[in-house]
């Protein structure tokens, strides 16, 4: 059982927006502003597409958003391509005895 | 260009040990922090430990902690993950990653993969 609750699965056509939820506690979500979302290809390491719950690194497509509400984070992708189906991963920070906490992953596929 | 090189995985009996390294370039790495994160096959992300740059804050998942030790050598940049008495549950792609001047975990190896069977 992941510590944060995301939907297993994720669909959009080419072009369409997606959004996908990240649902944790009062101790790691609400609690500090310290999410983040990993993108996961087949076979790679993941790769950082928002830190603290809306912001992009370089060099990240501003298709990428992330917002916050409470316990839930967001990652909404637009416009969708192809490249963009992979597994998506949140993660936030949880206090010093749990540190960084998951959750399970949600596969996006582009049909 | 950041690298993070993870190496040292292979398959290890139950209750055996194996040391992972990481070696870092392309970043100053005595300035940021480091963890190990692990990913069994077929499944999700898990934290396992984190160590602060310099080594004096130190952190596991309740899952390792009493059988792995994190360590670091800033000199040589590099990280490092002693795994003792290992289990089956432990079998998992082990990355390095670490936390640079965003608070995440900011740029990640390529994994090294460690199997527990018998």
């Amino acid at each position: 059982q992941s510590a944060l609750t995301q939907p297993a699965s994720v669909s959009g056509s080419p072009g369409q927006s997606i959004t996908i939820s990240c649902t944790g506690t009062s101790s790691d979500v609400g609690s500090y502003n310290l999410v983040s979302w990993y993108q996961q290809h087949p076979g790679k390491a993941p790769k950082l597409m928002i830190y603290e719950g809306s912001k992009r690194p370089s060099g990240v497509s501003n298709r990428f958003s992330g917002s916050k509400s409470g316990n839930t984070a967001s990652l909404t992708i637009s416009g969708l391509q192809a490249e963009d189906e992979a597994d998506y991963y949140c993660c936030s920070y949880a206090g010093s005895s749990t540190f960084w906490v998951f959750g399970g992953g949600t596969k996006l596929t582009v049909l | 260009e950041v690298q993070l090189v993870e190496s040292g995985g292979g398959l290890v009996k139950p209750g055996g040990s194996l040391r992972l390294s990481c070696a870092a370039s392309g970043f100053t790495f005595s300035s940021y922090s480091m963890n190990w994160v692990r990913q069994a096959p077929g499944k999700g992300l898990e934290w396992v430990s984190s160590i602060s740059s310099s080594s004096s804050y130190i952190y596991y998942a309740d899952s390792v902690k009493g059988r792995f030790t994190i360590s670091r050598d800033n000199a040589k940049n590099s990280l490092y993950l002693q795994m003792n008495s290992l289990r089956a549950e432990d079998t998992a792609v082990y990355y390095c990653a670490s936390v640079g001047s965003a608070p995440a975990l900011d740029y990640w190896g390529q994994g090294t993969l460690v199997t527990v069977s018998s």
